[in-house]
């Protein structure tokens, strides 16, 4: 069966802290393509980065750089010198490539960034 | 473009009534889907779709109803309204299975 698991509920950081958000997930297949994306307090979804199961090169985009390990079948996600603005709720998600038209959530860290 | 709309933003419906949730996409995107969202549980999928005239289950259809008569629409039917059907609903559209997807802006929903 397949899922993803954002063991941290909640996270509080002070700003300029770097916080790091993990993601775990489980398959057995071995095409698949992960997702990170943004939930402000205004609750729209923003995209942030889609990854395949073929490239394991880490990615950097300012202060936002995620870590994708296949050994340990981890999707890391990693803000370097937080803002208030990047208070919000961030999810993970996979999307097997034999079942690409769904998309399986984890259930999301809620990231508070305070002053 | 306007990617992603849906209507209504917010709704509330008695115990027993029915509705539709309208989601439409301007992208020329063949993959549409539903999911709602609750307290704790991230994003579950009701219904999708690859194509017009194509249709499936997710995770969670019981209670709802899609149909896809054209590539830019994928309305949510409500059959009979239940108060667990409080949620937070999202269309979501995208190129193709595995692509990126992207998220309407989401429609409230409360069932007293």
């Amino acid at each position: 069966a397949q899922k993803v698991t954002q063991a941290q509920t909640e996270i509080s950081v002070v700003e300029k802290e770097d916080v790091t958000l993990d993601c775990v997930y489980e398959t057995r297949d071995t095409t698949y393509y992960l997702f990170w994306y943004k939930q402000p307090p205004s609750g729209e979804l923003v995209f942030l980065i889609r990854r395949n199961s073929f490239d394991e090169q880490n990615e950097i985009s300012g202060r936002y750089s995620w870590n994708f390990q296949k050994s340990t079948s981890s999707f890391n996600f990693t803000i370097t010198a937080s803002q208030v603005v990047d208070s919000a709720v961030y999810f993970c998600a996979l999307c097997l490539y034999s079942s690409a038209s769904k998309i399986i959530f984890g259930s999301g860290t809620r990231l508070s960034i305070r002053p | 473009n306007a990617g992603v709309t849906q209507t209504p933003k917010f709704q509330v419906l008695k115990t027993g009534q029915s509705m539709t949730l309208q989601c439409a996409q301007d992208m020329n995107h063949e993959y549409m889907s539903w999911y709602r969202q609750d307290p704790g549980m991230g994003l579950r999928l009701i219904h999708y779709s690859v194509g017009a005239g194509i249709t499936d289950q997710g995770e969670v259809p019981n209670g709802y109803n899609v149909s896809r008569s054209t590539t830019e629409d994928f309305p949510l039917r409500l059959l009979s309204a239940a108060p667990s059907q409080t949620s937070v609903y999202f269309c979501a559209s995208s190129y193709g299975g595995g692509e990126t997807q992207y998220f309407g802006p989401g429609t409230r929903l409360l069932v007293l």
